[in-house]
């Protein structure tokens, strides 16, 4: 079983519509928990964090259960700059800071 | 500011030579993680340098080394190499704190051909 596991899509919507990420992780202690954004050839860049209680920064709404070591990602009203690779992330290494990747979930907005 | 810098950008090399490719932390960092991408592949963790000693290492062969230098750059090694040894090798660096925000500054990597 991967460590970090993700749906590789590709996800193609229109614009303005709502879309979702699902992310599975394996190891029950892992504390702390991201979402990473790739843009086609270039570098992956942070997202955002994912707080247990849920978060939210603008358009993006990141969830986070523990019981089912599953995390979310939903997009509203996605726009053409949202394509992108969108990578699932879990710090597997306390306070050593080893962050694993998912294989990321690719997003195309179709205009 | 600089922000992580990584030489060379491209490399093209046979199977069995030696390759090393270099990093240099973002201002203020001391904590370097490499990282391997194959195309289509979400980045995977090779290893994490700091105070110049791998911290952590990822599910790699011994062919893959690595050194952290007094002032924070580093170097990845891969000895042998097979043609499944081409992909993007990425450098993150961060800072080693125990209020880590998650937040990893990548470079834009060193792309290596393997023939």
């Amino acid at each position: 079983r991967k460590e970090v596991e993700q749906d590789p899509g590709p996800f193609n919507v229109p614009e303005g519509a709502t879309v979702a990420f699902n992310c599975t992780y394996s190891n029950s202690a892992s504390q702390s928990f991201f979402w990473y954004r790739q843009d086609c050839r270039k570098e992956p860049k942070l997202l955002m964090s994912v707080y247990s209680s849920g978060n939210e920064d603008g358009r993006f709404t990141a969830q986070l259960n523990r019981a089912s070591q599953y995390i979310s990602l939903l997009i509203r009203d996605s726009k053409l700059s949202d394509s992108a690779t969108y990578l699932c992330v879990v710090n597997f290494g306390g306070a050593t800071n080893k962050l694993i990747f998912g294989t990321g979930t690719l997003l195309a907005v179709q205009p | 500011d600089a922000g992580v810098t990584q030489s060379p950008t491209h490399l093209i090399k046979t199977r069995g030579q030696q390759v090393t490719l270099r990093c240099s932390p973002k201002s203020g960092h001391d904590t370097v993680s490499w990282y391997q991408q194959a195309l289509g592949q979400g980045p995977q963790f090779i290893f994490q340098y700091y105070e110049e000693e791998e911290r952590q290492r990822g599910n790699f062969p011994d062919r893959f080394s690595g050194h952290q230098f007094p002032n924070y750059s580093s170097e990845l090694n891969v000895n042998a190499l097979l043609l499944g040894d081409s992909a993007l090798y990425l450098c993150a660096s961060s800072r080693w704190d125990r209020d880590f925000t998650g937040e990893l500054f990548f470079g834009e990597g060193s792309r290596l051909t393997v023939l």
